[in-house]
């Protein structure tokens, strides 16, 4: 089945800087990657996504590219703040039988350092 | 907005009891999915269903079950709750189709097995 693995598992960063946390994909039919963050408390909530036919894609201070030759995703997060520590998890879509499921990676936590 | 609940955040229950664990969705999703998430381990399937009465096992379904007799409803059981079932617990739904694999998940339901 799919494997998802992600880097690097925590990930410091002052206020203002960029964040940047990377993912590897096993299986070359997954087509749809998304991103998910949680914050304490709190369920995984969609903060973007890239399907196989795109190779980046951005939503004001986040974006994520993909890399379909090299099998790897990442999310780009821009001035950070301090709301952005959480969380994050990377996730691809297989195919089970015809339906979807999603292999989640292990998460990183980000802390944003005022 | 998609909403989905989870009967309970928090619960304690002792060895050997059988526990429930209830996942409401109100967005007519046909697909639901059980997580458990653990430090280190990130989000893993333990079962998911795609239409009603319908189960499959997902990662790592042994001392678990499921049931899905209504749509909008899916039921975690542990049938003796064990300790290393302590756990946080995540449902989420999404929609059957191409371009309808975003999950949306529930706030979550932390179990502490004494």
């Amino acid at each position: 089945g799919e494997n998802v693995e992600q880097h690097p598992s925590t990930l410091s960063v002052q206020e203002g800087d960029s964040a940047v946390i990377k993912c590897t994909y096993s299986d070359s039919a997954s087509n749809y990657f998304p991103w998910y963050k949680q914050e304490l408390g709190k369920g995984p909530q969609l903060i973007i996504d890239i399907r196989s036919n795109v190779g980046e894609k951005k939503d004001q201070r986040i974006a994520v590219t993909l890399n379909k030759t090299a099998k790897h995703f990442s999310l780009h997060i821009t001035e950070t703040q301090p709301e952005d520590s959480a969380v994050y998890f990377c996730a691809a879509s297989t195919t089970y039988y015809g339906n979807n499921r999603l292999a989640f990676g292990k998460g990183n936590q980000v802390v944003v350092i005022p | 907005d998609v909403k989905v609940t989870q009967s309970s955040r928090y619960l304690v229950k002792r060895t050997g009891e059988k526990v429930f664990l209830e996942c409401v969705q109100d967005m007519d999703h046909e697909n639901m999915f059980w997580y458990r998430q653990d430090p280190g381990l990130g989000l893993r399937l333990i079962y998911f269903s795609y239409d009603v009465k319908m189960k499959e096992k997902g990662d790592i379904p042994e001392g678990y079950s499921v049931s899905r007799e209504k749509k909008e409803r899916f039921s975690l059981i542990l049938e003796s709750a064990s300790t290393n079932q302590t756990s946080m617990y995540l449902c989420a739904s999404s929609l059957t189709g191409t371009s309808k694999e975003t999950q949306y998940f529930g706030p979550g339901t932390r179990l502490l097995v004494l």
